[in-house]
């Protein structure tokens, strides 16, 4: 297991609502990542945070939004919930420091979010 | 980013090596390949990076021809707990991930 953790694990809210997920990242890194994955599909990107700022978008509408802290845990929050929103939300937590690549990024178990 | 192309799903046998491989024709100098292994409702995980020739650890090998348009993943004598997807990704150090669809392996007893 890696050391990032998500709450909540499930999660169900109705059209229209709006969610705030929640990602610890592993100890030492300092960049965070959130991803949609889609039943049968790959994860999809959707913005990265390093050092509290957003460092990188994916094609998500702004009512994505997230915080990075200063202890590098994340939050992704998801305004006028819509049902194609419903997927697994994945964090991801990395080190970003240097000329060696940044690509292990260590995942979390996600949070599944349904929308009805 | 480099786009890549995978097998969409393979079947194998426990006990096999089994060989995945991955296009990426328009592999950038300054990218490197990296493969992802996904159980169903859980995260991805990382099992191997590389940018030329190869490259071995405790889980599997990456063989990564000359050209680098093309990679494979092999794992060696699968088993049943080796059934998952697999994602095949390319790029810089300052990219994103961008996964795709991954190949989807099914090992059988």
């Amino acid at each position: 297991e890696t050391g990032v953790t998500q709450s909540p694990t499930h999660l169900i809210k109705t059209r229209g609502q709006q969610v705030t997920l929640r990602c610890s990242s592993q100890s030492g890194h300092n960049t965070v990542s959130w991803y949609q994955q889609a039943l049968g599909q790959g994860p999809q990107f959707i913005f990265q945070y390093y050092r509290e700022e957003e460092n990188g978008r994916g094609n998500f509408p702004p009512r994505f939004s997230g915080l990075q802290f200063p202890n590098y845990s994340s939050e992704l929050n998801v305004n006028a919930l819509e049902l194609d929103d419903s997927a697994l939300y994945l964090c991801a937590s990395s080190w970003n420091g240097g000329s060696e690549p940044s690509d292990e990024q260590y995942f979390g178990p996600g949070t599944r979010l349904t929308v009805t | 980013l480099a786009k890549t192309t995978q097998p969409i799903s393979m079947d194998s046998y426990e006990g096999q090596e089994v060989n995945i491989t991955c296009s990426h024709n328009n592999i950038a100098t300054n990218d490197y390949i990296t493969w992802y292994q996904q159980f169903p409702s859980q995260g991805p995980r990382f099992i191997i990076q590389g940018y030329k020739t190869k490259v071995t650890n405790e889980v599997a090998s990456l063989f990564i021809p000359a050209d680098r348009k093309s990679s494979t993943l092999s794992l060696p004598r699968v088993s049943l707990s080796d059934t998952a997807v697999y994602y095949c990704l390319v790029g810089d150090v300052d990219d994103k991930i961008i996964f795709g669809k991954g190949t989807r392996l099914h090992i059988l007893p």
